[in-house]
């Protein structure tokens, strides 16, 4: 079955850089787009980035843009998120999930998520 | 931005009883391949989400047929027929017929 294991997540401070990996298993990795999907601490889910399925088209929420990047290798099955220039508004479990489709349709399966705490 | 108006806020509901959810989108989700990319996703305390419904009615591999989805356009409905305990968590509704994709702000559910 679709297993997503998100890992990277630390304790860091305003203006560092950390980097997310989403360790993907259970289907063809090369075949879907993928995402980031982020909720701080006691609020909703907020989306933070896709690429399709080659890795080619990458699209951001404004929050992150210029910040984040998203990536994928398909070779290590694995997705990645990252995050440049961190605020403390950062901070929140990130997931990454996985889409139905080639680039963005719906998310159908998510991983445990990985906790961004950002502070001084 | 789509704008995703989830209600009620929260709702406590008798186990057997049946339960409804609505979610306002602010501009139109029907896309001209003739889909409707509004999906819906169960929060359980302490776990991630999990896609309950896909475009509007698909109920997703797994989930029980309790739950059905239905609505058009800006206006979307989710039903439990009968809420079981393992229901309850926070319901999100999601269009992704635009960017940037946003998620309604939740309805949660608790059993009384």
């Amino acid at each position: 079955q679709v297993q997503l294991v998100e890992s990277g997540g630390d304790v860091v401070q305003p203006g560092r850089s950390l980097r997310l990996s989403c360790a993907a298993s259970g289907f063809t990795f090369s075949s879907y787009g993928m995402h980031w999907v982020r909720q701080a601490p006691g609020k909703g889910l907020e989306w933070v980035a896709s690429l399709s399925y080659h890795g080619s088209n990458k699209y951001y929420a404004d929050s992150v843009k210029g910040r984040f990047t998203i990536s994928k290798d398909n070779s290590k099955n694995t997705l990645y998120l990252q995050m440049n220039s961190l605020r403390v508004e950062d901070t929140a479990v990130y997931y990454c999930a996985k889409d139905s489709s080639i680039a963005i349709r719906c998310f159908d399966n998510w991983g445990q998520g990985t906790l961004v705490t950002v502070s001084s | 931005d789509i704008v995703m108006t989830p209600t009620p806020l929260a709702l406590s509901v008798t186990p057997g009883q049946p339960a409804s959810i609505s979610c306002k989108s602010s501009q139109s989700l029907l896309h001209s391949d003739g889909k409707t990319y509004l999906h819906w996703y169960l929060q359980k305390p302490g776990q991630p989400p999990q896609l309950l419904i896909y475009e509007v009615s698909n109920r997703f591999s797994g989930v029980p047929d309790r739950f059905s989805g239905s609505g058009s356009g800006t206006d979307f409905t989710l039903k439990i027929s009968r809420v079981e305990a393992e229901d309850v968590g926070v319901y999100y509704c999601m269009q992704t017929i635009q960017l940037p994709l946003t998620f309604g702000g939740g309805t949660k559910v608790e059993i009384k």
